[in-house]
């Protein structure tokens, strides 16, 4: 197994919802990251987490709020969000966060949140 | 810290036509080096990756890339493309000691082929 999943696929939230997005990969990688890519942007890194502790938070709002209840799961917790907040939501893995040399970027295919 | 610019925002080439997408970059040292494309609405898929030795890589879907240090470039090329190859390209550049959570990727080139 050579993918990472996420889901929902689409997700459209009130600015008072409360929602989740979940990252699962079963490649062994101890590394997940959480991107934010507006449209006709480049990714903007979010979150990483290395053997399941958060090790970088590139100063998200904490109305953004991750998780990582495993080595294979990775959540985006969403409250309260703004409609600026709209964006395609890409969850990563990778082998190691600290290692150099075959540190390759396994990307899945995001998750479209739109808030309203 | 490092920076990398690609200066194409779109790019139309004729089906079969060859492909040279431009990425320059601004590092210190010699840096890691990725290509990935992104399908509309899809996530990205890595096409090649530099790390060291031979600056010519070939990566999947027939593209290759040369690592030129004297320009601070890395060029992402292939002799014909397809049809299917319509889609955003993005170059992007990591420190050697911690490529992972420190890819700093480029604006994007959008690329459209014409039939």
């Amino acid at each position: 197994d050579t993918e990472v999943t996420q889901t929902p696929k689409h997700l459209v939230m009130g600015m008072t919802n409360k929602k989740s997005l979940k990252c699962e990969q079963h490649m062994g990688h101890r590394a997940m990251y959480w991107y934010k890519q507006k449209a006709k942007k480049p990714p903007e890194l979010m979150f990483v987490y290395s053997y399941e502790k958060l090790s970088i938070n590139e100063s998200v709002p904490s109305r953004f709020s991750p998780e990582c209840p495993n080595s294979s799961l990775l959540n985006l917790h969403l409250h309260a969000l703004q409609p600026e907040d709209s964006a395609l939501y890409l969850c990563a893995s990778s082998q190691e966060a600290q290692s150099s040399g075959a540190n390759v970027l396994t990307f899945g295919a995001g998750s479209r949140l739109t808030v309203l | 810290a490092q920076s990398v610019t690609q200066p194409d925002i779109h790019i139309t080439v004729s089906e079969g036509a060859s492909l040279e997408l431009r990425c320059n970059y601004s590092y210190g040292a010699t840096p890691y080096l990725f290509w990935y494309v992104q399908s509309p609405g899809q996530g990205l898929q890595l096409l090649l990756k530099y790390f060291s030795g031979d600056t010519l890589v070939q990566g999947i879907k027939g593209f290759e890339a040369e690592f030129k240090r004297s320009q601070s470039s890395f060029n992402l090329r292939k002799p014909s493309v397809h049809w299917s190859d319509a889609a955003e390209y993005f170059c992007a550049v990591a420190p050697g000691y911690n490529a992972g959570n420190m890819l700093t990727f480029g604006g994007g080139t959008r690329l459209m082929v014409k039939p």
